[in-house]
């Protein structure tokens, strides 16, 4: 059964930063790229970055709405996949979810597996 | 802002079907990318419900079905019961923005 675990969400002030962590199990982690969808209090799904399979070189994918302050990353001995938070906004303020990408090509590519979310709160 | 619109709500009674539908453009949908849909239940982490436009997973009841036109893309579900409450999500790339997107979100309800 695979199973994603996050971790790392809290309160956090505004501009501060945070580093949230998705333990994975029950795949072969190499063979998946990975993700991270944010979901702020009342709204919709909304995708913030991602990473490819490590056989692709770890290629990484952000939104623009957090490009330049968030970086996705994976480390393959411990079958785990980060996203470093910094200068926070209040409009960051979600649950986080780790996703595993799936797909033919990248422009094809959805969400299989969802962990069960982080909490991220910026106070402002 | 989402590039995918999707009806706020839907309802139908038990046992009847529902359609929602995904009206995204040409550098999306109409792009010829794959559209998959997404429900969640309240309270709960998102769930695969359809992939690569029409493709159930397994454990997926056949009950849900998709499909894709231009630049538009339909969830339906026939046969509804309580547990289809939920809200249902469209999703796919867009290559104007170079990001994977979301539709608006649809809430079902079940009369």
């Amino acid at each position: 059964e695979v199973q994603l675990l996050e971790s790392g969400g809290g309160l956090v002030p505004r501009g501060g930063s945070l580093r949230l962590s998705c333990a994975a199990s029950g795949l072969t982690f190499t063979s998946y790229a990975m993700s991270w969808v944010r979901q702020a209090p009342g709204k919709g799904l909304e995708w913030v970055s991602g990473i490819s399979h490590s056989n692709s070189g770890d290629t990484t994918y952000y939104a623009d709405s957090v490009k330049g302050r968030f970086t996705i990353s994976r480390d393959s001995s411990k079958e785990t996949v980060y996203l470093q938070m910094n200068r926070l906004r209040a409009e960051d303020t979600a649950v986080y979810y780790c996703a595993t990408f799936s797909g033919s090509r990248s422009s094809d590519w959805f969400f299989d597996y969802w962990g069960q979310g982080t909490p991220v709160t910026v106070s402002s | 802002q989402s590039v995918l619109t999707q009806p706020p709500s839907v309802s139908g009674a038990p046992g009847q079907g529902v359609t929602i539908s995904c009206t995204g453009s040409s550098s999306n949908i109409g792009a010829g990318y794959d559209v998959h849909w997404y429900q969640q239940l309240p309270g709960t982490a998102p769930k695969l419900l359809i992939y690569g436009n029409n493709n159930r997973p397994s454990g997926v009841p056949d009950r849900f079905s998709g499909s894709k036109s231009g630049t538009s893309a339909s969830l339906a579900i026939t046969g509804l019961q309580a547990e289809d409450e939920a809200d249902y999500y469209c999703q796919t790339y867009d290559s104007s923005l170079s990001e994977y997107v979301f539709g608006t979100g649809t809430k079902v309800t079940v009369l």
